[in-house]
């Protein structure tokens, strides 16, 4: 069982449409981050959030906190091509020994 | 300017062979990383180091050795490579053992 449960793991969807993608665990966290992973390149950090209940913009990309600090989830309005990747969170957690820890991802196509 | 780079992007071997792959960072941090993504792009941690010492060692079998001959530099070699070792590997450095990771684009290694 992964610590950080991404969903869903894939999602096509058309260039203007809004999606969500949901990053979930059983665990308090003190932070987490969301990266975005392009083909054939690394991941790049997009954000890193830390108070429970927090929103962080990111122009079309809005990023949420849960209150319990258990989960966070990634919105983007009026998706483009340019969109499309892997998106990855990550959170440090102590049990783990302060190693950056992945969630499986989830793969977004943005059809033009 | 190349923030996080490797070398090779692609390495192709046969089984049994010994290979190495370097990494190389010119953002004046002191740790860098070793991570696997595997074929369902799942991200793990392998190996850090801090100012050239190893900090981070994770489950990893003993034919994977990083060297690190200084703060800028990580490098990763592996001996009698098996079939399952084909994946890409991933270099990354931070300022201290901190949340912010800059990821270089990777290495694809495949196993024949």
């Amino acid at each position: 069982t992964q610590l950080l449960e991404q969903s869903p793991q894939f999602l096509s969807i058309q260039e203007g449409e809004n999606l969500t993608v949901y990053c979930n665990s059983s665990s308090v966290f003190s932070s987490l981050q969301w990266y975005r992973q392009e083909p054939g390149e690394g991941p790049v950090l997009l954000v890193t959030v830390v108070t429970g209940g927090e929103v962080k913009k990111l122009k079309r990309l809005t990023f949420q906190f849960g209150d319990a600090r258990k989960d966070s989830s990634l919105h983007i309005t009026a998706a483009q091509p340019g969109d499309t990747g892997l998106y990855l969170c990550a959170t440090l957690p102590k049990a783990a020994g302060n190693k950056l820890t992945f969630g499986g991802g989830t793969r977004v196509l943005v059809k033009p | 300017d190349t923030a996080v780079s490797q070398t090779p992007k692609y390495l192709v071997t046969q089984m049994g062979n010994d290979k190495s792959i370097k990494c190389e960072q010119n953002l004046g941090h002191d740790t860098m990383y070793w991570y696997k993504q595997d074929s369902k792009k799942f991200l793990k941690i392998m190996f850090s180091y801090n100012n050239k010492e190893l900090i981070i060692n994770e489950t990893v079998p003993n034919r994977f050795s990083p060297k690190s001959p200084d703060k800028a530099h990580l490098n990763l070699h592996i001996n009698s490579l098996e079939l399952g070792d084909s994946a890409v590997y991933f270099c990354a450095s931070s300022q201290g053992t901190v949340y912010e990771q800059y990821f270089g684009p990777g290495t694809r290694l495949t196993v024949t």
